[in-house]
């Protein structure tokens, strides 16, 4: 079965610091696909970042960046430089083919950055 | 810029009404989901949709059901509405790969009272 576990509700960083997000995952197919997305207040989903698991290196886009390690299934995110439009819903989400090609999703880390 | 677009962003209905929530994606996406977010449960699937005509049952699909008659469109339908389907819905669509994310709509809040 595939899960997708958010060990944190809610985290708070001060602005201009860096903070990391932690997820973990379970899935017994070796290829597959690991995404962050972001919710703020607007309610809109965006896509943060994506990883898969077959490439080694880790995926950064910008000040986003994820710690992949694919023998412990964990794929964190890190935060670097955070700033007040950070405050969201952060979702952690899988996507392999065994749950019918579908993301699975964590419950969510509410992050709230503070001046 | 691609789009999902939910036709409500705010929703308020009587308990017993049909509810059609809609959603319209300009992307020539495969997939359609749609999910409800609820406080402390967070994303849950209700229905999906692979293609034109097709859909399937998500993990929650009590009390719901959905048409796919065009590619682009995928309406949520609550039959007779009960004030326990008060909830964020979201609608999404994607690609059909593993490698691809999901685009969202803005969601709908629904509150049936």
């Amino acid at each position: 079965a595939q899960t997708v576990t958010q060990s944190q509700p809610e985290m708070s960083v001060q602005e201009a610091e860096t903070v990391t997000l932690s997820c973990t995952y379970d899935t017994s197919e070796n290829n597959y696909y690991l995404f962050w997305y972001k919710q703020p207040p607007s309610r809109q989903m965006i896509l943060v970042i994506r990883q898969e698991a077959y490439k080694q290196q880790n995926a950064t886009e910008n000040r986003f960046s994820v710690n992949f390690q694919k023998a412990a299934k964990s794929f964190s995110l890190k935060i670097s430089d955070s700033q007040l439009g950070d405050t969201a819903m952060y979702f952690c989400a899988l996507r392999t083919m065994e749950y019918g090609n579908k993301l699975v999703f964590g419950a969510g880390t509410i992050l709230r950055v503070k001046s | 810029d691609v789009k999902v677009t939910q036709s409500s962003r705010y929703l308020v209905k009587r308990t017993g009404e049909k509810v059609f929530l809609e959603c319209v994606q300009d992307m020539d996406h495969e997939n359609m989901f749609w999910y409800r977010q609820d406080p402390g449960l967070g994303l849950r699937l209700i229905y999906f949709s692979y293609d034109v005509k097709m859909k399937e049952k998500g993990d929650i699909p009590e009390g719901y059901s959905v048409s796919r008659e065009k590619k682009e469109r995928f309406s949520l339908i609550l039959e007779s509405a009960s004030t326990n389907q008060t909830s964020m819905y979201l609608c999404a669509s994607s690609l059909f790969g593993t490698e691809n994310g999901y685009t969202f709509g803005s969601g709908t809040r629904l509150t049936v009272v």
